[in-house]
Formats: C-alpha cells, structure tokens, sequence
C-alpha cells in the first residue's frame, strides 16, 4: 500500500541545521518531494529528488535518500525564523504523478 | 505566486447546498490535480486530468463530488448536497514534467 509517514514537530534554534525525516512504502515512486506550507497559505514546492539518486543539494537545502530503507530526509542548513513551517513530504506514484502526503512536520525556530 | 489560481478562496455554504469551485493550473500544463486538505493532515488526493480527460478517481471521491476539465484548461469541482464532513481546503495542483504546483485552496466551510 501507499504510506508516507513523518514525526510531527521538530524545534531548533535560530542558526542551527533541521533535518526532517520521512519514511515511505510504495518501492514504485519515482519522484520524492518536499514541499512546505506556511500558516493559510498553499504548499510551495521546496525540491524533489528522483529515486535513483541519493542526494540532491539546492543552497540550503540538502535531501538525503535511502531506497533501500525507504528513508527520506531533508536538510537545512542555518536554520531562520522564516523557515519555520509545515513541511511536507511526498512521493509521486507511477504514470499518473498524483502525490501522496505524510502528515507534515511542523519545524519551530526559536531565535 | 505560483501561477495556479483557485476561486472563490473561501465558501461557507449550509448543509445541503451544492457548491462549485475553479481551478486556474499554469497554461502550458497538460495535467491537473485536485487534493483535500483537512486540519492538521496533509493534502489527500481526489482526481487526476491529462487535458480533458479524467483519468483518475480516488475512493474518497463520492457520488456527490464531479469534476470536469471541459477544454483542457481550466476545472471544476462540484459537491453537491454538501455534508459537515466536506469541510476542508480544496486544493488544485497544476502538473508539468515533474513537478506540481499548488494554487492558494479554497477553504469550505459547511454550517
């Protein structure tokens, strides 16, 4: 089946690197996503990595991927009070690309 | 701004009524997707458009829900006889390569 599961809330201080985790179950996803959502507003599309690499780095973002272990993490580096969100991991499914979610990360950064 | 626009934003409609959302997607986009997002989760997908054609349904989607996309442009979403259970945030997802973009929701309210 399709599951993609996060831990809920993660809290770091201003300057400091977040790592959010996700793991996934569908061995078929092609893409892996992250996307980020900020209080009433819509899902800004971050990055995204395809499943056979293993890493993709963007300025500060850096997503990190385990095929093997189904494990996805996203990295960023000096961490602002602007970053702080909901963040959302997503993994694209076969032909039609519809995404399927975790349930967000909500990151806290205290100054 | 990601180029995809929704209306209305916001629609409180009583129990019962029939209610009619718009998706604007990116226009050189060939695919569309509509997810619900309810409190604290992450989007949920509904349907799925190449141009014109609907390709795809999820379970979630009841006899109540229909959705067109006439000309390959832009859709729509329809609920009718709406129930407490429909309130969410609709959101539309316009689709080019790989990647998705989401426009602003349109957050339902049913009384």
């Amino acid at each position: 089946g399709e599951d993609v599961e996060q831990s809920l809330f993660l809290s770091v201080r201003e300057g400091d690197s977040s790592v959010i985790n996700c793991t996934y179950t569908d061995s078929s996803s092609t893409y892996l996503y992250w996307y980020k959502q900020e209080p009433g507003a819509g899902l800004q599309l971050l990055t995204y990595i395809f499943s056979n690499m293993d890493m993709k780095q963007d300025q500060r973002l850096t997503v990190l991927l385990n095929k093997k272990d189904k494990h996805l993490s996203l990295r960023i580096a000096d961490t602002q009070t602007g970053d702080s969100a909901i963040y959302f991991c997503a993994e694209s499914i076969e032909w039609s690309g519809k995404l399927i979610f975790g349930q967000g990360t909500t990151l806290q950064v205290k100054p | 701004d990601t180029g995809v626009s929704q209306d209305p934003r916001h629609k409180i409609t009583k129990r019962g009524q029939n209610v009619t959302f718009r998706c604007d997607p990116i226009s050189e986009h060939n695919r569309l997707y509509w997810y619900r997002q309810t409190l604290g989760q992450g989007p949920e997908f509904l349907t799925y458009f190449q141009n014109e054609a609907q390709l795809e349904k999820s379970r979630l989607l009841s006899d109540r829900f229909s959705a067109e996309r006439p000309k390959g442009s832009f859709s729509t979403l329809e609920i009718q006889r709406t129930e407490q259970g429909d309130s969410a945030m609709y959101l539309c997802a316009s689709g080019g390569g790989n990647e998705q973009y989401f426009g602003p929701g349109t957050r339902l309210t049913v009384t």
